[in-house]
């Protein structure tokens, strides 16, 4: 099974500063890469496929890099409502995996 | 408009049974992959299943001929039977549809059911 890891676990920043999440994949998943957002009690919420496009009516703050094993999501200008877990998810094979979230706080 | 409505969930003791359902409107499920995704809780997510529109299924490692996927095209729902369940399957079971085309990710998920196993 295909492992994925992100880092960090969790940050802190404030609204308008530029954050940046990464996921690394445990082999090559070329851009069979996801990107979600959840927040508390609500269902997780598709912002960037394969990689790097952007989900219909997902703000263009959120973008997405990378291929291969190393992945990057970055929000440029944080808004108070991006306050939220982020997972990732390959599936370039089956079982499909999520990595471990990202948990974005207030500072 | 894509609506998922999952049902089914409650509270069951180790060993026993259950079976979610995903009621779904605004598209044929029969054209699309889905799947299950759960979240015990406090943790991430956890994919547990898929059909895809052939009808070719795979499920997780964690629940292998433990739990199965399967479809009604005549209701358009999805289902999870869920045997032989264990207190580490407590968790709130969403379903959730494949991108059109089979590339991308999960582009419309239900509200989700919580499934508790205790005694």
């Amino acid at each position: 099974d295909i492992q994925m890891t992100q880092s960090p676990s969790s940050l802190s920043a404030s609204v308008g500063d530029r954050v940046t999440i990464t996921c690394q994949a445990s082999q090559d998943i070329s851009n069979f890469l996801n990107w979600y957002q959840q927040k508390p009690g609500k269902a997780p919420k598709l912002l960037i496929y394969d990689a790097s496009n952007l989900e219909t009516g997902v703000p263009s703050r959120f973008s997405g890099s990378g291929s291969g094993t190393a992945f990057t999501f970055t929000i440029s200008k944080l808004q108070s409502e991006d306050f939220a877990t982020y997972y990732c998810q390959q599936y370039d094979s089956l079982p499909f995996t999520f990595g471990p979230g990202t948990k974005v706080h207030i500072k | 408009e894509v609506q998922l409505v999952e049902s089914g969930g409650g509270l069951v003791q180790p060993g026993g049974s259950l079976r979610l359902a995903c009621a779904a409107s605004g598209f044929t499920v029969s054209r699309y992959y889905m799947n299950w995704v759960r979240q015990a809780p406090a943790k991430g997510l956890e994919w547990v299943s898929i059909i895809y529109s052939g009808g070719y299924t795979y499920d997780g490692d964690s629940v292998k001929g433990r739990f199965s996927i399967s479809r009604d095209n005549s209701k358009n729902t999805l289902y999870l039977q869920m045997n032989s369940l264990r207190v580490e399957d407590t968790a709130v079971y969403y379903c959730a549809r494949g991108r059109s085309g089979g590339s991308g990710g999960f582009d419309f998920w239900g509200q989700g059911t919580l499934v508790t196993v205790s005694s």
